[in-house]
């Protein structure tokens, strides 16, 4: 069972704009939650994460949301750049999971000039 | 300072062959992780090491696989009897946190093609 989730495979948006990738999970039992981005024959590189004990977490132009009731957590990219085309993938982890991250199938974001 | 550094980049090998991947973690992190990435798909865990030891290895697959870290440094993960399912990118990641919030730093992975 897939217990988080990336339903968007792809996602386009224009220079200058926003761009929101959504992830879901299924396991209560996850406390922490992060956001990786990935390039072409590189490996993830971690961006920005949050704790279950808050709803939002801003690093520059990245914004993390958590919706526990939801059991959602969206990425805001604003502005967006073209640099910031890549795969995104949300990660999940919780207290009983020594570490290991959970991740979604990845979104492939690509930003047009 | 260094990344996590994984060898070979590439590796092709045949069906019923022997396979070892390498990871170099950043230096000083005690915590190791072996991740395996299917096409379209996110990573997968397959083993957590603590110092030296496997703390977490429920996401090893079958007992095909191994993976040692003798040293709390270098760790290799072993592939045994390889079939073509197996052909996938496996990726390292190393973080100084242990069962960690922290970040976790991967490698560029070992892309393994099994003909």
């Amino acid at each position: 069972d897939q217990q988080v989730k990336q339903n968007s495979p792809s996602l386009s948006v224009q220079e200058g704009r926003i761009s929101i990738l959504n992830c879901d999970y299924t396991n209560s039992m996850f406390d922490y939650f992060l956001w990786y981005k990935k390039y072409p024959a590189e490996g993830p590189t971690f961006l920005i994460s949050i704790s279950s004990i808050k709803d939002k977490n801003e690093d520059g132009r990245f914004t993390v949301f958590l919706n526990k009731s939801a059991k959602h957590l969206s990425l805001h990219i604003v502005p967006s750049q073209p640099g910031d085309s890549a795969v995104y993938f949300c990660a999940a982890t919780g207290s009983g999971n020594t570490g290991k991250l959970i991740f979604g199938q990845g979104t492939t974001l690509q930003v047009k000039p | 300072g260094a990344g996590v550094s994984q060898t070979p980049s590439n590796k092709v090998t045949e069906k019923g062959k022997y396979v070892e991947l390498r990871c170099d973690p950043i230096s000083g992190h005690t915590a190791l992780y072996w991740y395996r990435q299917s096409l379209g798909q996110g990573p997968e865990f397959l083993i957590y090491f603590q110092g030296t030891g496997a703390a977490d290895d429920s996401g090893l697959p079958n007992d095909r696989f191994f993976a040692v870290r003798p040293e709390g440094s270098v760790s290799t993960l072993k592939i045994q009897r390889t079939e073509r399912g197996d052909s996938a990118v496996y990726l390292c990641a190393s973080s100084s946190y242990s069962g960690t919030r922290g970040e976790q730093f991967f490698g560029p992975g070992t892309r393994l093609t099994v003909l």
